[in-house]
């Protein structure tokens, strides 16, 4: 069946760039997202990209798509004590209405 | 302010105690979620209902019950549940149910006795 992997724990220092780390297996996937879960709150979406992209840039954000390998990554330039939250990568199709979703990395940003 | 909202934020209950948890969405939608998000382990989709219909039951025991009233609203009834069940309970909403963003609520964090 569909599944979503990423690493549970990533530290970084302040201001160093972060980089998640995601691998999916439904290759008919259309949209990959990346949430943000906050402490005490839902889950926000950060950005997504469609699968017919490489590269997709949102200010700090950087989201880059292996399609071939089905890697998903994102990079947060610059990582603050307030981006320190868990990431959950997932993936969607057209043809169906789940979406799938990985089981969070949790950033730690020391300052 | 997400515009999808959870009561109760905090629940414990006992293994034989009836409960409901409460989402509303304010945002105009046509689909609701509920998801049970567990420690290291991956968000698990529990109901779909479009339209106030539901179009998914993935697998879940019948110890949770949904019940979507109205486009705005879904309940999450529960009877005798097992101390696994405790967990944090998910609400999300989307415009329709095929490739929309979703938009989640803040959960609530459930303790079974």
């Amino acid at each position: 069946g569909e599944d979503v992997e990423q690493s549970l724990f990533l530290s970084v220092r302040e201001g160093d760039s972060s980089v998640i780390n995601c691998t999916y297996t439904d290759s008919s996937s259309t949209y990959l997202y990346w949430y943000k879960q906050e402490p005490g709150a839902g889950l926000q979406l950060l950005t997504y990209i469609f699968s017919n992209m490489d590269m997709k840039q949102d200010q700090r954000l950087t989201v880059l798509l292996n399609k071939k390998d089905k890697h998903l990554s994102l990079r947060i330039a610059d990582t603050q004590t307030g981006d320190s939250a868990i990431y959950f990568c997932a993936e969607g199709s057209t043809g169906g209405f789940k979406t799938i979703f990985g089981a969070g990395t949790r950033l730690f940003v020391k300052a | 302010e997400t515009g999808v909202t959870q009561t109760p934020r905090h629940l414990v209950m006992g293994m034989t105690n009836k409960k409901s948890l409460k989402c509303e969405q304010h945002l105009g939608h046509n689909a609701m979620y509920w998801y049970k998000q567990s420690a290291k382990k991956p968000l698990e989709l529990m109901f779909v209902y479009s339209l106030e219909e539901r179009v998914e039951n993935n697998s879940v025991p019948s110890r949770f019950s949904p019940e979507c009233p109205n486009s705005s609203h879904l309940f999450l009834h529960l009877h005798t549940l097992q101390p696994e069940d405790s967990a944090l309970y998910l609400c999300a909403s989307s415009q329709d149910i095929v490739g929309n963003e979703q938009f989640f609520g803040p959960g609530t964090r459930l303790t079974v006795l």
